[in-house]
């Protein structure tokens, strides 16, 4: 079956300028997270859904951070007035939701953000 | 903040030799341990979900085993193979949301 997806797989915007990176999960799973990758980083934790609502953004870093998952299935991760250290891979990830700790989470390619 | 750390940074080998790396992180409060694969330009593949201490799982030629008490995974490939290049990421689940908490993972080389 189709596992995840995100779009864009690049994108290049300049500083200040806002942009949307997109995640399609795996059909029927009701937990959505994104995670960042900074280089020399590994993967690190920004949002976590639980259907239509954030059941934790403790990860995000400030407040022009926002993502949405208006009907339960895909999310829009919203960066406004983007700065140099926003530059990473933004991976999504989803989930069954149904084994807490051990629930297997499925990761999309990501999306390589630059910022100049 | 969760302290995960990976061991070595990097690795190269040859083809046909075994490896293996080390995952520590804390023992308190542990609830699972999740080993992903993350190759160049592709999507990081799950390995294994090991909650049990004394747990070893094993998929083709890469075993893991864990240690709860001491806080600590191994990861164990044999007979490396140049498919085998990438890098490897270790994430424990200790609770307080759904999140996983990754170290900086191992990067592996496989040379022929």
């Amino acid at each position: 079956g189709a596992g995840v997806s995100q779009t864009p797989s690049n994108k290049v915007t300049e500083k200040g300028k806002y942009v949307e990176l997109r995640c399609d999960p795996i059909s029927g799973h009701t937990a959505l997270y994104w995670y960042r990758q900074s280089l020399g980083q590994g993967p690190e934790f920004l949002i976590y859904f639980q259907g239509t609502g954030a059941a934790d953004d403790s990860g995000l870093p400030n407040d022009r951070f926002f993502a949405v998952r208006p009907e339960g299935s895909v999310s829009t991760l919203k960066i406004q007035r983007t700065e140099r250290g926003d530059s990473a891979v933004y991976l999504c990830a989803s989930s069954d939701g149904t084994s807490g700790s051990t629930d297997t989470q499925y990761f999309g390619p990501g999306t390589r953000l630059t910022v100049l | 903040i969760l302290n995960v750390e990976q061991s070595p940074q990097s690795l190269h080998v040859q083809e046909g030799d075994s490896t293996n790396f080390t995952c520590s992180f804390p023992s308190s409060n542990f609830y699972a341990l999740h080993w992903y694969r993350w190759e160049t330009a592709k999507s990081p593949e799950a390995l294994f979900v090991m909650t049990l201490n004394g747990d070893e799982k094993k998929k083709g030629r890469i075993s893991a085993t864990l240690n709860t008490k001491e806080g600590y995974s191994y990861l164990y490939i044999k007979g490396s193979q140049p498919e085998d290049s990438a890098t490897y990421l270790c994430a424990p689940f200790t609770g307080g949301g759904n999140k996983l908490t990754f170290g900086t993972g191992t990067q592996l080389k496989v040379e022929l």
